[in-house]
Order: structure tokens, then C-alpha cells, then sequence
């Protein structure tokens, strides 16, 4: 299995500042024969389901605020909001789909404002 | 718009089973491979089961592997996962979520529904 482990757990970032979550994969992620990252961002704020905001690591999904960045490649990644605002406030994992549909995830990273 | 309900959970006891369904709207049902995720309480995500549009092809977690069985019912746009031997270990919120693409993507997800496996 690929083991995803995020860092930090917890974060508390003030309004209007940046807020970075790292995600490492045991092994590479990037597939290639078609150099993709097989890598996404979720958010999932509290009683809602998980939302899908970044996949191949970097694409954002159609209506995603563009202070959601992701980068990185291989076997480190990371989300990157530039400037929070307080409905950011929720639980992000990052998940490799590169053994799909044996996909794993990221423990999670909770978000909060400082 | 995508809607993904789930429905079946409960409390069971140790070595019972449960249905839990997972009825979707909003997307050509068929066309999709579907999959169950789960969550227990103060864990992380785990995936569970996968199957693809036309139901011909399933896979599992081993940690579930020989006690679930995934399925669907393309004619009432229902996925299943009919869960047996239930465990302690299987006390989790169970979610299903519909792919994308020919990698699978998990790209919507329902609200979930929760099992209690307890005596």
C-alpha cells in the first residue's frame, strides 16, 4: 500500500494569511508514461461531505476560489490557500489514486483560524 | 445536479450483516464506477470497495475482503454493499462516491451513512 501522511495535524492560521498543508506519499505517485501526479486535495467542513477541490496535484476543480493552490510531484505535495477566509474552515486530506481503485488517504489536517 | 443517498446503517451486533444503499440521481448512473469509503470515529479515511459501470468488475480492501459484497442495480440507479460477519473494527460512517474518468477519481460523495457493530 502507498501510506499518505499529512503535516501538520492541526493548523491555525489567522484570516487574510496563508495556510500550507504537506502531504507525503511512501512512494511516487507520478505515473510516467503520461507525467500526472495521481494525487488530490479534498475538503470536507463539518456535517458536510468530502468535496473535491485539486486533482493530478494541481488542477483545481471547476468553482474552487483560486487561493487554493497544489503543488508539488513524485512523493511530496502540498495545498496552499494564500490568503484564509473563515469558510476555509474544515478538514483536508489529500488521497493518491495512483493504485486505483485501492486508493489511500492522508490522515487529515484540521484548519482553523487563529 | 449529482445526489448521492445513502441509507442502511445502523446498529448490529458482532457477526451480523447489513445492506447499506447508496441511491444516486443527477448522472447517467450506468456510466460511472462507483465505490464505498469509510471513516470510523477518529480515524481516517478508508476505502473500502469499488465497482466499475456495468458491475462486471468489483474490488475490495482485504480488511473487508470475503465478508462484503459490492453490487448494483443499474435499472434503479442503486450501488449496494451488503456487509456480513460484521466486526467492531467495522464501526465506521460509510460514504459512497461516484469516479470520473478512466482513473477513477473520486469525484462526489454522498453524506454517509453510519454503522454501530456493538453488543
Amino acid at each position: 500500500d502507498i501510506v499518505m501522511t499529512q503535516s501538520p495535524d492541526s493548523l491555525a492560521v489567522s484570516l487574510g494569511e496563508r495556510a500550507t498543508i504537506n502531504c507525503k506519499s511512501s512512494r511516487s505517485v507520478l505515473y510516467s508514461s503520461n507525467n500526472k501526479n495521481y494525487l488530490a486535495w479534498y475538503q470536507r467542513k463539518p456535517g458536510q461531505p468530502p468535496k473535491l477541490l485539486i486533482s493530478w496535484a494541481s488542477t483545481r476543480e471547476s468553482g474552487v476560489p483560486d487561493r487554493f493552490s497544489g503543488s508539488g510531484s513524485g512523493t511530496d505535495f502540498a495545498l496552499t490557500i494564500s490568503s484564509l477566509q473563515a469558510e476555509d474552515v474544515a478538514v483536508y486530506f489529500c488521497q493518491q489514486y495512483y493504485t486505483t481503485p485501492e486508493y489511500t488517504f492522508g490522515q487529515g489536517t484540521k484548519l482553523e483560524i487563529k | 445536479e449529482v445526489q448521492l443517498l445513502e441509507s442502511g446503517g445502523g446498529l448490529v451486533q458482532p457477526g451480523g450483516s447489513l445492506r447499506l444503499s447508496c441511491a444516486a440521481s443527477g448522472f447517467t448512473f450506468s456510466n460511472y464506477a462507483m465505490s464505498w469509503v469509510r471513516q470510523a470515529p477518529g480515524k481516517g479515511l478508508e476505502w473500502v470497495s469499488a465497482i466499475s459501470g456495468s458491475g462486471n468488475n468489483t474490488y475490495y480492501a482485504d480488511s473487508v475482503k470475503g465478508r462484503f459484497t459490492i453490487s448494483r442495480d443499474n435499472s434503479k440507479n442503486t450501488l449496494y454493499l451488503q456487509m456480513n460477519s460484521l466486526r467492531a473494527e467495522d464501526t465506521a460512517l460509510y460514504s459512497c462516491a461516484k469516479t470520473r474518468g478512466d482513473q477513477w477519481l473520486l469525484s462526489y460523495w454522498g453524506q454517509g451513512t453510519l454503522v454501530t457493530v456493538s453488543s
